[in-house]
């Protein structure tokens, strides 16, 4: 079974601190995507990335950064210099690829119970 | 760009009552996945459509159903609703199955 763990309930941080958002994965897949999803209180779910297993360079995308160590399951997310905007709740994902005998051939996305990020000024 | 559109944004109903949700995928996306998401939780999936065939089975009870139609919609009837149905319904389509998904904007779903 495929298994998000997001230790992180709820981080608040002052205004251009940085931050990061831990997340440490199950799988019996050896290859296998890792997304990060950003839920603001409007409720819609934003896809902010997506990462292949076989993948791990670090990628930055503007004051975002993730960091994925496979030798420890984990996927980390970094904000840089936070802002009062990037407050919401963060999920970070998982999902085999498709035809994967282990999760039954599809590629649903199992998530993390997400972190609710607060940036205050 | 155009993104998923999901229909209604918002619904209430009484118990014991149908409801039925439609999402518009992304176009040239044949690949369609409906999550529920209750009050301070996660998305869990319920089902997924690939080129209008069921591709995964989640967690969905049985009194709900969902399809794929020809122009690549799909619609999740729900039945014999109940409280613990309240809950946001969130559909997603990708381009092929293993690509990214694209989430639409919810279908808040209120039983009382």
């Amino acid at each position: 079974a495929q298994k998000v763990t997001q230790a992180q309930t709820e981080i608040s941080v002052v205004e251009k601190e940085d931050v990061t958002l831990d997340c440490v994965y199950e799988t019996r897949d050896t290859t296998y995507y890792l997304f990060w999803y950003k839920q603001p209180p409007s409720g819609e779910l934003v896809f902010l990335i997506r990462r292949n297993s076989f993948d791990e360079q670090n990628e930055i995308s503007g004051r975002y950064s993730w960091n994925f160590q496979k030798s420890t399951s984990s996927f980390n997310f970094t904000i840089t210099a936070s802002q009062v905007v990037d407050s919401a709740v963060y999920f970070c994902a998982l999902s085999a690829l498709p035809g994967s005998i282990l999760t039954g051939g599809g590629n649903k996305l199992t998530f993390g119970t997400g972190t609710q990020l607060k940036v205050e000024l | 760009a155009a993104g998923v559109i999901q229909s209604p944004r918002h619904l209430i109903k009484e118990k014991r009552e149908t409801a039925t949700l439609k999402c518009y995928p992304i176009p040239r996306h044949d690949t369609v996945y409906w999550y529920q998401q209750g009050p301070g939780q996660d998305p869990q999936f319920l089902i997924s459509f690939y080129e209008k065939m069921q591709s995964d089975k989640g967690s969905i009870p049985d009194r709900f159903s969902a399809q794929q139609f020809s122009d690549y919609h799909s619609e999740l009837n729900m039945s014999s609703l109940e409280l613990g149905d309240s809950a946001l319904y969130f559909c997603a389509s990708s381009l092929e199955m293993g690509h990214e998904q694209f989430f639409g904007p919810g279908t808040r779903l209120t039983v009382l």
